[in-house]
């Protein structure tokens, strides 16, 4: 059984396109996390949602925006993509503060 | 403002090695610590926690790290290292009762035959 999955795993597009990342969480957990790993492989939080709540909104272009339509779902829309966008991004989930559990991980290509 | 520093990037030990991967936090309250790896082209995956009680803990695949509020450290031990724990191995903290994790920059364990 798959924890937290994500789709798709790769995603190539054009600059300026607006593409979608979708997480989906069977835990059962009540807290979701969007996370950016650079070509570095340096990690940042970028949101997270409890209850379908943002509960944190790091520094990120407002072209970000997750949404979470119920508590097994939180989905990362990206508007006018940039080449700087160009990252693996990370689902993760936990029990309020307890241990998080990553997905398997989205690498977006910008061209 | 909690941060996460890990010395060296890369690390090379020999099959059977001990492996030593270091890692200092710098937090205003107690921290929670953790060990993440990730091998390549997978996410993360927890290989330990430190959140309370005794400083000494164990994670899976044989590796283990001790807590240490004296010298700031969390370093991650390993007796003797297998070719399957070559990947890149993530410590993070966050702040007790809070989920922020905060990772440091992550080092690249690489082992030899």
């Amino acid at each position: 059984d798959t924890a937290v999955s994500q789709t798709p795993k790769y995603l190539v597009t054009q600059m300026g396109n607006d593409k979608s990342i979708k997480c989906e969480q069977n835990l059962g957990h009540d807290t979701m996390y969007w996370y950016k790993q650079d070509s570095k492989k340096f990690l940042k939080i970028m949101f997270s949602y409890n209850n379908k709540e943002l509960i944190i909104n790091e520094t990120v272009p407002n072209r970000f925006s997750p949404k979470s339509p119920d508590k097994a779902h939180l989905n990362l829309h990206i508007n006018s993509l940039e080449l700087g966008d160009s990252a693996v991004y990370f689902c993760a989930s936990s029990r309020s503060t307890d241990t998080q559990y990553f997905g398997p991980g989205t690498r977006l290509t910008v061209l | 403002a909690q941060s996460v520093t890990q010395l060296g990037s890369h690390v090379s030990v020999s099959e059977g090695a001990l492996v030593l991967l270091r890692c200092n936090y710098s937090s205003s309250v107690p921290p929670y610590l953790f060990w993440y790896v990730q091998y390549p082209n997978q996410g993360l995956q927890l290989l330990l926690k430190y959140t309370t009680g005794a400083t000494l803990v164990k994670g899976i695949n044989g590796f283990e790290a001790e807590f240490k509020k004296s010298e700031t450290s969390f370093h991650l031990t390993k007796p003797s290292a297998h070719m399957s724990d070559a990947a890149e191995y993530f410590c993070a903290v966050s702040e007790r009762g809070y989920s922020t994790l905060t990772f440091g920059k992550g080092t690249m364990l690489l082992v030899s035959p």
